[in-house]
């Protein structure tokens, strides 16, 4: 089982859809969380981190769930420069590197 | 918020020859760096993890004498691939984190499109 599993989808909904993604991660060591966004071809880039009383972000909100090991990402009002590949990252204190999820790709259609 | 350079963000090299990739943190010092690997609409895969003034710590199967590491300075980290082949073109990518270490999110460089022909 990996570490940091994530539902790789597509996911493929219309403009103005709500969407939501979840990621398990197994180690219950894991210490901090974060969302990124990867555009086909491009580095992945910082969405947003992951607090424990949940954040959002405009139309995005991350929560993170430490009783089930879980974070989700949830946008509202879906955009059509939504599409991307969305990855979670999860961060352990002696680790001494990041873990990745293998990403949930979304497709937002007009 | 945290900027990492890296250089050049495309090449093209015939095979056998050697390419050098640097990724630098422009304004926070990073004593460790990370370097992956992507192919298309695969995952990243970490190669290896680059510490300033030690040795690299390389990932099961990369092999380290032909992804060359050198984390020389705080700012610089770079990986050198040695006698390229066409199966090493790929996207890769360098990583740092600022001195919060683990509570800190990962800042990417752009990334280099190698291709070998």
């Amino acid at each position: 089982r990996k570490e940091v599993e994530q539902d790789p989808g597509p996911f493929n909904v219309p403009e103005g859809a709500t969407v939501a993604f979840n990621c398990t991660y197994s180690n219950s060591a894991s210490q901090s969380f974060f969302w990124y966004r990867q555009d086909c071809r491009k580095e992945p880039k910082l969405l947003m981190s992951v607090y424990s009383s949940g954040n959002e972000d405009g139309r995005f909100t991350a929560q993170l769930n430490r009783a089930s090991q879980y974070i989700s990402l949830l946008i509202r009002d879906s955009k059509l420069s939504d599409s991307a590949t969305y990855l979670c990252v999860v961060n352990r204190a002696n680790a001494g590197k990041s873990t990745f999820g293998d990403g949930t790709t979304l497709t937002v259609k007009p | 918020g945290a900027v990492v350079s890296q250089h050049p963000s495309r090449v093209i090299c015939k095979s056998g020859t050697s390419v050098k990739i640097e990724c630098r943190s422009l304004d926070f010092q990073a004593t460790t760096m990370f370097w992956y690997r992507q192919f298309p609409k695969q995952s990243l895969m970490l190669m290896a993890t680059s510490n300033e003034g030690s040795k690299a710590t390389y990932e099961q199967g990369v092999e380290k004498d032909k992804f060359l590491i050198n984390h020389a300075s705080l700012t610089l980290s770079t990986l050198t691939v040695t006698s390229a082949h066409p199966e090493d073109s790929s996207f890769y990518i360098c990583s740092a984190q600022d001195k919060r270490g683990v509570d800190s999110p990962l800042h990417f460089g752009n990334g280099t499109r190698l291709t070998v022909t």
